[in-house]
């Protein structure tokens, strides 16, 4: 499968605890994007890499979250201290720069259940 | 402030008819908008992308319209099949100053097609 994969598909986790998910996006692709979504919303933007560089953070991301590219390739997103309102679907995205970089393609997504 | 809306409700339709999903925006200059379907628990799939300049782009059974003056974009599924039962997003990338490249997504809407 070529793909993009996230790991773990699920978390449970308890009020208070630190998670990490792991992205893993399609090898050619330099662009990598992280979304948060839930229940009958679109994703939201949280932040966004280009090859091991952050670009971009939205206001969303509050200072309890950390991504991280080291080497341009896989991804995590660390969530300190979760609170309730951090249950939600996390999607990671991969694009390529030249021809198709427009087009997005989205991981399962992690399921962060926080109780 | 800015807001994109979909369809605000679900949209069931017949097998063999044409599907018509709205997108409304307000407060945006979007440089282009695309189009995505979200199965339940998986990541939104990229279908169609259209830019500012273009009124329409076809894809085998699907169209969509960009109306900049209107603020609206029309995503059309001719011939629809239960298969095509999901959700779909429309997703706006807004260029502004230094490396905007997150889209913005509406909160989609549930389209059902009954055999």
């Amino acid at each position: 499968d070529t793909g993009v994969s996230q790991d773990p598909r699920h978390k449970i986790t308890k009020r208070g605890q630190n998670v990490t998910f792991r992205c893993d996006p399609i090898s050619e692709h330099n662009r990598l994007y992280w979304y948060r979504q839930t229940l009958g919303q679109g994703p939201e933007f949280l932040t966004y890499f280009q090859n091991e560089a952050q670009l971009e953070k939205s206001r969303l991301l509050s200072d309890r979250f950390s991504a991280e590219r080291p080497k341009g390739s896989f991804s995590t997103l660390e969530i300190q201290r979760t609170e309730q309102g951090d249950s939600a679907m996390y999607l990671c995205a991969s694009s390529f720069r030249a021809g198709k970089e427009y087009e997005q393609y989205f991981g399962p997504g992690t399921r962060l259940t926080v109780t | 402030s800015q807001k994109i809306e979909q369809n605000s409700e679900a949209l069931n339709i017949q097998e063999g008819k044409t599907a018509t999903l709205t997108c409304n925006y307000t407060n945006y200059s979007p440089a282009y908008l695309q189009w995505y379907r979200q199965d339940p628990g998986r990541g939104p799939v990229f279908l169609l992308l259209i830019r500012e300049n273009e009124k329409e782009k076809r894809k085998e059974r699907l169209k969509v319209t960009f109306d900049t003056t209107l603020k609206q974009s029309l995503f059309h599924i001719t011939a629809s099949q239960p298969a095509d039962s999901a959700t779909y997003l429309c997703a706006l990338r807004i260029l502004s100053s230094g490396s905007a490249r997150q889209l913005t997504f509406g909160s989609g809407t549930q389209l059902t097609v009954l055999p």
